[in-house]
């Protein structure tokens, strides 16, 4: 499996701020995604990070909230933007593609609190 | 919509005692259901992936079955160790072919 980082691990962040989400995987894979992780509900498919153009969001997700960069195959990030409480959940990467299946691995996930 | 049920939300057993979860699913046509185990403050870690119905795998205390309305994870003789939350996904019709529809999961103690 892949070995998968995030940072930050965690973070505070006053509502009205923006924070930048860094995904970095130890060897080039073709799928990343985003997820996001709220208490007592699923975990949630974001968007998909595409190398080299948009990323592909998910219904009720969109980019002016969730910006999304995928600059090379090793490398994402995730700005969660204009935060207020409700965005406080955790917030995972995962990458696909890698044994020639469809399952995924996770990074070990970023808890945001927004106050 | 394809939609997960887990159930039950908790359990909680005595080491060496085995029980099953289940993941109930409504998709059309399923393209792949997924069990991951996740501690806590971690991410999900990937465990098994079931493609059609009689089909099983196992690793260590644990095993998956399918069926086509549900799947199963039976764990036997369970350790402490186990204790997590267990998450079942299935995969959706999508534009990057990987999209996940994951269930709320069932968080199971296992006490000495």
């Amino acid at each position: 499996s892949a070995v998968i980082s995030q940072k930050p691990s965690r973070d505070i962040c006053q509502r009205g701020t923006s924070l930048t989400i860094q995904c970095q995987v130890d060897s080039q894979v073709t799928m990343m995604f985003w997820y996001r992780q709220q208490p007592g509900q699923s975990l949630t498919l974001i968007a998909t990070a595409n190398q080299g153009s948009e990323a592909t969001y998910e219904s009720g997700f969109v980019i002016d909230k969730f910006p999304i960069s995928r600059p090379n195959l090793t490398f994402s990030t995730l700005t969660v933007s204009n935060m207020s409480p409700e965005d406080s959940s955790i917030y995972l990467c995962s990458v696909g593609g890698r044994t020639g299946g469809y399952e995924q691995y996770f990074g070990p996930g970023t808890r945001l609190t927004v106050t | 919509e394809d939609q997960v049920t887990q159930s039950p939300e908790a359990l909680r057993l005595q080491e060496g005692e085995s029980s099953s979860l289940n993941c109930s699913y409504t998709v059309s046509g399923l393209r792949g259901l997924f069990w991951y185990r996740q501690d806590p403050g971690k991410g999900p870690e990937f465990l098994f992936t079931l493609y059609s119905a009689g089909e099983e795998k196992e690793k260590e205390r644990l095993k998956a079955t399918l069926t086509k309305k549900e799947s199963f994870l039976h764990i036997t003789a369970p350790k402490p160790e186990d204790s997590a939350t267990y998450l079942c996904a299935v995969r959706r019709n999508s534009n990057s072919g990987y999209a996940l529809n994951f269930g709320k999961g069932t968080s199971l103690l296992v006490t000495p």
